[in-house]
């Protein structure tokens, strides 16, 4: 059972445009949800993150929304570049517990 | 710093071997995590530890895989005997303090093939 849902396993994005990845969530003891980023042959790297208190948490070029009705988060890049392209994890965690549940990830294509 | 540090960093062996798949976190984390990466599954969270101690195993597929941590250093995780299905990318990670939201810093994996 999929606590934590990535639907789209890849996007395609012309350089400059907004990339927009989807996560979908069940759980509704999930707090935390993050966003980790991976190139080929390398280990994710953090990425951004939310907490439950905020619906919106912006850094540079990537915004994270949090649509908790919803149980729905989706990362934002504008605008994006041909460097943006990887796989995108989400993850959810609740408070007090140490696991991060990981979606199946989207590779994100920027077309130069 | 290094990073997390995993080796190999491929590893090709046959149905029925051992295989050893090893970890050195970050100097300071006192939390180690092991994951698998499967195209179906995403990163599945195998065994935590904590202070070298493991909390929680929950996520060891079967008896034949088994994971240890005998000092702050270093991690080994076992598979014994391999199966084809076990064929994934195995990443490392460790952490802070847990439960305070902190960033977990993956190695670059360990791409396995069991023939």
């Amino acid at each position: 059972d999929q606590q934590v849902k990535q639907n789209s396993p890849s996007l395609s994005v012309q350089e400059g445009r907004i990339s927009i990845l989807n996560c979908d969530y069940t759980n509704s003891m999930f707090d935390y949800f993050l966003w980790y980023k991976k190139y080929p042959a390398e280990g994710p790297t953090f990425l951004i993150s939310i907490s439950s208190i905020k619906d919106k948490n912006e850094d540079g070029r990537f915004t994270v929304f949090l649509n908790k009705s919803a149980k729905h988060l989706s990362l934002h890049i504008v605008p994006s570049q041909p460097g943006d392209s990887a796989v995108y994890f989400c993850a959810a965690s609740a408070s007090g517990t140490y696991k991060y549940i990981f979606g199946t990830g989207t590779r994100l294509k920027v077309l130069a | 710093d290094a990073g997390v540090i995993q080796s190999p960093r491929h590893e090709v062996t046959e149905m029925g071997q051992e295989v050893t798949l090893r970890c050195k976190p970050i100097s300071g984390h006192n939390s180690l995590f092991w994951y698998r990466q499967t195209m179906m599954r995403g990163l599945e969270l195998l065994i935590y530890f904590n202070n070298n101690v493991p909390i929680d195993d929950s996520g060891m597929p079967e008896d034949r895989f088994s994971a240890k941590m005998p000092n702050a250093s270093f991690s080994t995780l076992k598979i014994q005997p391999s199966e084809p299905r076990d064929s994934a990318v195995y990443f490392c990670a460790s952490s802070g303090l847990v439960g305070l939201y902190n960033e977990q810093f993956f190695g670059p994996g360990t791409r396995l093939t069991v023939l």
